[in-house]
């Protein structure tokens, strides 16, 4: 079955420390994939995604994503933590013509000061 | 910047009653979709609608819930007699096509009780 997994529930991290957000799927090909966020009180924003071509992916906010085919791994990283990137992060995926997401369990971000 | 607009943003219904929460999609957009977040939970597919028309439902999406665009604007969700385990946060989300980013709304916490 299609899955996304994201192995950590929540993540504490100093302000202006680096984060990095683990994000695995189980496809039988290789998924469009997204990172989206959700700060308290609000929807899903999209931060960036991965169709194809270049592996590393920029987004909105300072975030970037790798992604490696080897690991089934579309990891999301951001150099220099704010005080408003807290908040929960979504890794998301769907297969070709479908648009139909299977999200992750979400990670809950604390930025401390 | 075109944003998928939901309402109400909090809906508390007593259980059996109907309810509709409604979604107003990005103008140019063509597929809409519902997904539902159980408090602590993921991110679940409800349904995907295009051309007037469901084009795929998860089996959580039975025969209490429906989908309809009746005015060509409003993409709504009914829900024809909540039970306690509807309570969830609702967001409807809207793309230009279906091999795109889906864009979502804020949401829409529905409580029942």
């Amino acid at each position: 079955a299609q899955s996304v997994t994201q192995p950590d529930i929540h993540i504490t991290v100093s302000e202006g420390a680096s984060l990095e957000l683990r994000c695995n799927y189980s496809y039988g090909a290789t998924p469009y994939l997204f990172w989206y966020v959700q700060s308290p009180g609000q929807g899903l924003q999209l931060l960036l995604k991965y169709f194809s071509g270049d592996t590393l992916v920029q987004g909105i906010k300072g975030f970037e994503a790798e992604f490696k085919r080897s690991q089934s791994s579309f990891n999301l990283r951001k150099p220099s933590v704010h005080w408003s990137d807290a908040a929960e992060y979504f890794c998301a995926a769907y297969k070709a013509a479908g648009n139909k997401l299977t999200f992750g369990g979400g990670t809950r971000v604390l930025v401390k000061p | 910047e075109p944003e998928v607009t939901q309402t109400p943003s909090h809906q508390v219904t007593q259980m059996g009653q109907e309810v509709i929460l409604r979604c107003v999609p990005i103008s140019n957009h063509l597929y809409f979709y519902w997904y539902r977040q159980i408090l602590g939970q993921k991110v679940e597919f409800l349904v995907s609608f295009y051309n007037n028309e469901i084009s795929e439902k998860s089996e959580i999406f039975d025969d209490q819930f429906s989908v309809e665009r009746p005015d060509g604007s409003n993409f709504t969700l009914k829900i024809r007699s909540t039970k306690l385990e509807d309570s969830a946060m609702y967001f409807c989300a809207t793309a230009t096509d279906m091999n795109t980013e889906a864009f979502f709304g804020q949401g829409t916490r529905l409580t029942v009780v």
